[in-house]
């Protein structure tokens, strides 16, 4: 079975702190996503990477940036957390366009 | 960014009736991929449907991609209470190495 792995379910963080979203994959995937989900939002791309040390915006990326050093690793970067980025954050990753493959989420407040 | 439209939104059944969401792109899809997400978890795969016309069945849920390339639907037949969830259609649209994902549809099952 694909496994895709983030690295907490729960987070609460303050105001202002940097904060760093794990997501690591085992299935030698290209493509991995970084989702946010709100309710009546639906899912929203943030970002997006094809390969090592490449990404791409999504549809929302300000306020993050991402990071792809190793093909299985995606991490996502909150440089100074804001009250309005408390979200459910979801990693997928992709297999040449075929099946993509969700995280558990990871739930983000921001106090 | 693009989405997938997916109908209904939220549908309220009783225990044992079947179920029928549909998702349509004014774009061609290779791929249609349709989850199911409880609360607070991630999106799980359901089914993948690779060419045009294609029938596949997971237990009580059959989905169909649409002879158009242009939309897919998921049926779910004889409903019981732990189908209860949000389920979501997603593709990655032809040449796009991202996936566009439907609003999702809420079921609610009534005992």
């Amino acid at each position: 079975d694909v496994k895709v792995t983030q690295s907490s379910r729960y987070l609460v963080k303050r105001t202002g702190e940097k904060v760093f979203l794990e997501c690591v994959q085992d299935m030698d995937h290209e493509n991995m996503f970084w989702y946010r989900q709100d309710p009546g939002l639906g899912l929203r791309l943030i970002y997006f990477s094809y390969d090592v040390k490449m990404k791409e915006k999504g549809d929302i990326p300000e306020g993050y940036s991402v990071s792809r050093e190793k093909k299985e690793r995606f991490s996502l970067i909150l440089e100074s957390a804001s009250t309005n980025q408390t979200s459910m954050y979801l990693c997928a990753s992709l297999y040449r366009g075929r099946e993509a493959f969700f995280g558990q989420g990871t739930r983000l407040t921001v106090v | 960014g693009q989405q997938l439209n997916q109908s209904p939104q939220s549908m309220f059944i009783q225990e044992g009736e079947d179920v029928s969401m549909n998702c349509t792109s004014s774009s061609i899809f290779n791929t249609w991929l349709w989850y199911k997400q409880d609360p607070g978890e991630g999106p799980v795969l359901l089914i993948a449907l690779y060419k045009a016309g294609e029938l596949t069945s997971n237990g009580r849920l059959t989905a169909q991609f649409g002879i158009t390339r242009k939309d897919s639907f998921l049926n779910i037949s004889a409903s019981i209470p732990s189908d209860v969830g949000i389920y979501f259609c997603a593709g990655p649209p032809q040449g796009a190495q991202k996936l566009v994902f439907g609003q999702g549809t809420r079921l609610t099952i009534n005992p």
